[in-house]
């Protein structure tokens, strides 16, 4: 049971260039989520699924587009990456809205 | 802006000791509560969660709620090395229109020394 799936693990992006950052679950859960995390901040949200054909802005949407594609599978795209989206990524996937997450291992994203 | 905040450290104890992990929140309607784990470079763990004022054990860990108070910590008894880690905490709570928001704290870094 591999749980929640993060592909690629690590990136190195120039600016202007574009990249979509995969995530799969194997738990059958209903929402999906995408958050970044840097030092300093804590985790922040950028996009949620709360349903398979659902998407909704989180805390820092701004610079990301996201596509629930199945119930499995909730992909992050930036479409021109920037330094200051230089962070950690972190997929998760809770069974509803108001159940405990389970993350993945994370990508970890350079801008330069 | 519903706010979480914890004591960011580093909290360090002596091995075999409890350490203490405090948590407030702003939001007096927040509903459920949460604990992560997260070593340095990997991902966030679930430890525990509460929805309920009081304590609630898990082996070595216990939270505790006091929604009154507007707080939520997690006790570790019998602290280890490996328990040497960054906690977080998360409270979630309802948004309007079958939405719930969940807010990470920033964490608090524990170190056990053996």
């Amino acid at each position: 049971n591999a749980g929640v799936t993060q592909t690629p693990k690590f990136q190195v992006l120039k600016t202007g260039q574009s990249m979509t950052l995969q995530c799969a679950q194997d738990m059958n859960h209903n929402s999906m989520y995408w958050y970044r995390q840097d030092p300093g901040m804590g985790l922040r949200l950028i996009y949620y699924s709360a349903s398979e054909g659902t998407t909704d802005k989180g805390e820092v949407p701004n610079g990301y587009n996201v596509s629930r594609l199945n119930k499995r599978e909730f992909s992050l795209r930036l479409e021109s990456a920037a330094p200051s989206q230089t962070s950690v990524y972190f997929c998760a996937s809770s069974e509803n809205v108001d159940s405990p997450l389970h993350f993945g291992n994370g990508t970890r994203l350079t801008v330069t | 802006q519903k706010e979480v905040e914890q004591n960011s450290g580093p909290l360090s104890v002596p091995e075999g000791a409890i350490a203490s992990l405090n948590c407030t929140y702003s939001d007096r309607g927040s509903q459920s509560f949460f604990w992560y784990r997260q070593y340095s470079g990997k991902s966030p763990e679930l430890i525990m969660f509460i929805y309920s004022n009081g304590d609630k054990e898990d082996g070595r860990f216990t939270a505790q709620l006091n929604k009154a108070s507007q707080y939520v910590s997690l006790l570790i008894r019998d602290s280890q090395p490996s328990d040497s880690a960054t906690y977080l905490c998360a409270v979630r709570s309802y948004s309007g229109a079958g939405s719930y928001q969940l807010t990470f704290g920033k964490g608090t870094k524990l170190s056990v020394i053996p």
